[in-house]
């Protein structure tokens, strides 16, 4: 199994649509958890951290559940922008593992 | 602000090839760290070092060797390239601690033939 597990997608949605993607992690001692946002061919850069009470950052909100061991976050109000692969990252012991990533594309 | 440099961007290798990805960060990070991106696989760590002066094998270590020449510097070799390294690397750093930001560099795309 998997450190850090992602649905692949794609997830093709229209603008304005609400999309939600879900990770599951394995290691219940993780502390720490991100969402980074990887554009094709481009480097990931932090979209945004995950607190175990949830946070909001304009058109995102980010989950944690510890007790299911999985973190979500759902895009409100699609762009065409937001197109790009999502990475699910969760704090291991010395390093951060990575889910292989959700690529979602927004469609006019 | 350059943030995470690496070089080079591109380069083709023939198998049993050595060569070495250079990487330099300027935000006076203490962590740094290599990482290979391959369809699929998400990103899997080959070696971090905490500090200059110390380095760590993570997930995937075998094939590569690296050196924290400096608290600026970490490099990747590969000592004798093979097929299977054929890969997108990335450099990347962070403030020493739990939950601290990773940067990545814009990564050094491999192909070895």
């Amino acid at each position: 199994r998997k450190e850090v597990e992602q649905d692949p997608g794609p997830f093709n949605v229209p603008e304005g649509a609400t999309v939600a993607f879900n990770c599951t992690y394995s290691n219940s001692a993780s502390q720490s958890f991100f969402w980074y946002r990887q554009d094709c061919r481009k480097e990931p850069k932090l979209l945004m951290s995950v607190y175990s009470s949830g946070n909001e950052d304009g058109r995102f909100t980010a989950q944690l559940n510890r007790a299911s061991q999985y973190i979500s976050l759902l895009i409100r109000d699609s762009k065409l922008s937001d197109s790009a692969t999502y990475l699910c990252v969760v704090n291991g012991f010395n390093d951060m593992r990575f889910g292989a990533g959700t690529r979602l594309t927004v469609k006019p | 602000n350059a943030g995470v440099t690496q070089t080079p961007k591109f380069q083709v290798l023939k198998t049993g090839q050595s060569m070495t990805l250079q990487c330099a960060q300027d935000m006076n990070h203490n962590s740094m760290y290599w990482y290979r991106q391959d369809p699929g696989m998400g990103l899997r760590l080959i070696y971090y070092s905490a500090s200059e002066g110390t380095t760590d094998k993570g997930e995937v270590p075998n094939g590569y060797n690296v050196s924290r020449l400096n608290k600026r510097e970490f490099s990747l070799r590969l000592e004798s390239a093979a097929p299977s390294q054929t890969s997108v690397y990335f450099c990347a750093s962070s403030a020493q601690g739990a939950g601290n930001t990773i940067y990545f560099g814009e990564g050094s795309w491999l192909t070895v033939v």
